[in-house]
């Protein structure tokens, strides 16, 4: 079974400070992808990325950025954290190979809150 | 932009009955996905009905699409206490090969004991 895991479940941090959120998925995915849940909006894609070192901005990268330095790794990086960024935060992983299903594999999701 | 919107929003029914809930989406599509997300965990893949399908069934589920009205719905039958959780449909657009999937705002469901 495709295992995709997040390095908090949840997460307080400050207004200003720098955040990491990891995501690791340990299927060989080329395609990792990272959401943002807010009650009555749905999942809103931030970024995604389609193989090592390629990011592509989804809907509402604003704010944001990501990593991928490594192909089971996909990290969000919130450069200076700010309230209106207190969301559930989804990573999840698909295969190309599959492309003409396209499942995707979510991670348990991480609930950050910045004060 | 959202493509996927369910409907409704929240429903609230009695175990055993059945449960219906209803996606419509804007542009053609490869497939639509239905998952299932319990409170405050993350989504898991329910079911895929491709673009030249109309239905399909996996257990008490039933999906059905039709393509002429951009709409498909998901169908619980015979629903148990454990059902209760939001529903997401995803649409994978056929005009994009970024292998994105579109999410609605999802449906949320309560089967009452």
């Amino acid at each position: 079974d495709v295992k995709v895991t997040q390095s908090s479940r949840y997460l307080v941090k400050r207004t200003g400070e720098k955040v990491f959120l990891e995501c690791v998925q340990d299927m060989d995915h080329e395609n990792m992808f990272w959401y943002r849940q807010d009650p009555g909006l749905g999942l809103r894609l931030i970024y995604f990325s389609y193989d090592v070192k390629m990011k592509e901005k989804g809907d509402i990268p604003e704010g944001y950025s990501v990593s991928r330095e490594k192909k089971e790794r996909f990290s969000l990086i919130l450069e200076s954290a700010s309230t209106n960024q207190t969301s559930m935060y989804l990573c999840a992983s698909s295969q190309p190979g599959l492309a003409v299903y396209n499942e995707q594999f979510f991670g348990p999701g991480t609930r950050l809150t910045v004060l | 932009s959202q493509q996927g919107e369910e409907d409704p929003q929240a429903l609230s029914i009695q175990e055993g009955e059945n449960a219906t809930m209803n996606c419509s989406y804007k542009t053609s599509i490869n497939n639509l996905q239905w998952y299932r997300q319990n409170s405050g965990r993350g989504l898991v893949h329910l079911i895929l009905i491709r673009s030249n399908e109309r239905e399909k069934h996996s257990g008490r589920l039933r999906v059905t699409l039709d393509t002429s009205k951009k709409s498909s719905s998901l169908l619980i039958t015979a629903s148990r206490a454990a059902d209760t959780a939001s529903y997401f449909c995803a649409t994978d657009p056929s005009m994009d090969s970024s292998y994105k999937l579109i999410f609605g705002s999802g449906t949320r469901l309560l089967v009452r004991p």
